[in-house]
């Protein structure tokens, strides 16, 4: 099955940082996913991004896809920003999400 | 987007009884669910694919008897842990696709802890 790969796997910033967090995947896809787990354990859909490029406030994201990878930016980081975001992908639109293993994001006052 | 929800959020019960996680699409009509598990600092691991009016598709190494899954309805997944043991403690995620998107959208989840 397809491979996802997060890094970094811990990220620790002050207050007003920026950072950015990447995904690469070992096959084509057709949806590519970000996701904050909150400290509740929900997960919060960040973007659906299986190409190009969106932004949403402080967060943006880019999905190259001819060349695999993802990237998550934050910029300005809040303490409200802490917690696990996941990379997710699908070869196939509408078919189950492979996730990789997170990337642990604490944001410090 | 679409509200997924799930019910109920934490249940505690005694080794060997059986619990129900239910999946809702609240706002769309869901044919196809996913299950997935977390353990405590790990990711997620998809379980099974909850197909409306049909059989469920289990992952390799997920026992069907186990873990049984009805989708009865295009807005209702269940999951039921069987004889449940304290490994089988975790945390239970669904997720449904939404309409007319390839996007997939998730349940608050559910964490189970078996005494």
């Amino acid at each position: 099955g397809i491979q996802v790969e997060q890094s970094p796997p811990d990220l620790i910033l002050q207050e007003g940082a920026n950072s950015t967090l990447r995904c690469n995947f070992s096959d084509s896809v057709n949806n590519l996913q970000w996701f904050h787990q909150n400290p509740w354990g929900q997960l919060i859909n960040l973007f659906y991004i299986p190409s190009g490029t969106k932004q949403n406030g402080r967060l943006s994201a880019t999905t190259v896809a001819t060349e695999r990878y993802s990237l998550l930016y934050i910029s300005s980081s809040q303490t409200t920003d802490s917690g696990v975001y996941f990379c997710a992908v699908a070869t196939t639109s509408g078919s189950r999400l492979t996730f990789g293993e997170g990337t642990q994001l604490t944001v410090n006052p | 987007g679409a509200v997924v929800s799930q019910h109920p959020s934490r249940v505690i019960c005694k080794s060997g009884t059986s619990v129900k996680i239910e999946c809702r699409s609240l706002d769309f009509q869901a044919t196809t669910m996913f299950w997935y598990r977390q353990f405590p600092k790990q990711s997620l691991m998809l379980m099974a694919t909850s197909n409306e009016g049909s059989k469920a598709t289990y992952e390799q190494g997920v026992e069907k008897d186990k873990f049984l899954i009805n989708h009865a309805s295009l807005t209702l997944s269940t999951l039921t842990v069987t004889s449940a043991h304290p490994e089988d403690s975790s945390f239970y995620i669904c997720s449904a696709l939404g309409q007319n998107t390839g996007e997939l959208f998730f349940g608050e989840g559910s964490r189970l802890t078996v005494l």
